[in-house]
């Protein structure tokens, strides 16, 4: 069964300092990856994905994430934090084979950025 | 991407109440799902609403509490029935299409429910 973990419930930085969320996955075969972003009463904010081609993708805000197959990863990174990142992050994956386009979620990790 | 808009944003109900979600995309998507997310939880996928057909529930989801519909391309509707407490969730949906470099899923808004 496709699963996605999300191994921390937060992560906390000061602004300016890099910030990593991590998020390993299980899927059979080739998985599509994604990061989704969701702000206090907002709905899902799509930040970046990885489909093929080049580990490290870079998405909105600043935010970049790398694939490594050999893990089951795709962290999520960004070189210098901003108290306005605060937010939940949620990583998701799904499967081209079928092309159901079906996500699945981690259970979200809180971003907490500190002035 | 698409612009995605979810009526209501928000609604408290009373027990044994229905209600009904839309969703509306400013063009037309091939897939279309409804997610739910209760209370401190990630999101779940409800089911996939197909146009012309009925929809593809996934595990622990039924028709009869969950009825959905997809009318064309651009709309759709959830109607969460016979509402208790454990319904209280923010629904969303959300929208895809097939095809190279169409990978990605985008979400509305979300409709929070609290059901009294």
């Amino acid at each position: 069964a496709q699963s996605v973990a999300q191994p921390e419930d937060q992560v906390n930085v000061a602004e300016g300092n890099p910030l990593t969320v991590k998020c390993t996955y299980s899927v059979s075969g080739n998985p599509y990856l994604f990061w989704y972003v969701q702000y206090p009463n907002r709905g899902l904010q799509f930040l970046l994905k990885y489909i093929t081609g080049d580990n490290l993708v870079k998405g909105s805000y600043g935010f970049e994430a790398e694939f490594n197959k050999s893990q089951t990863s795709f962290h999520l990174k960004k070189p210098s934090a901003l108290v306005s990142d605060s937010a939940l992050y949620f990583c998701a994956v799904s499967r081209p084979s079928g092309n159901t386009g079906k996500l699945i979620f981690g259970q979200g990790t809180t971003l907490q950025v500190k002035p | 991407s698409a612009v995605i808009s979810q009526k209501p944003s928000r609604d408290i109900c009373q027990r044994g109440t229905s209600l009904t979600i839309q969703c509306q995309v400013d063009s037309q998507v091939t897939m279309m799902f409804w997610y739910r997310q209760q209370p401190g939880q990630s999101l779940t996928l409800i089911a996939t609403a197909n146009q012309g057909s009925e929809a593809t529930y996934e595990s622990g989801f039924v028709i009869d509490k969950f009825p959905i519909s997809r009318p064309n391309l651009t709309f759709s509707t959830l109607t969460v029935s016979n509402m208790s407490p454990e319904d209280s969730s923010i629904y969303l949906c959300s929208v895809g299409r097939t095809g190279t470099g169409q990978e990605t899923q985008y979400f509305g808004p979300g409709t929070r429910l609290l059901v009294l």
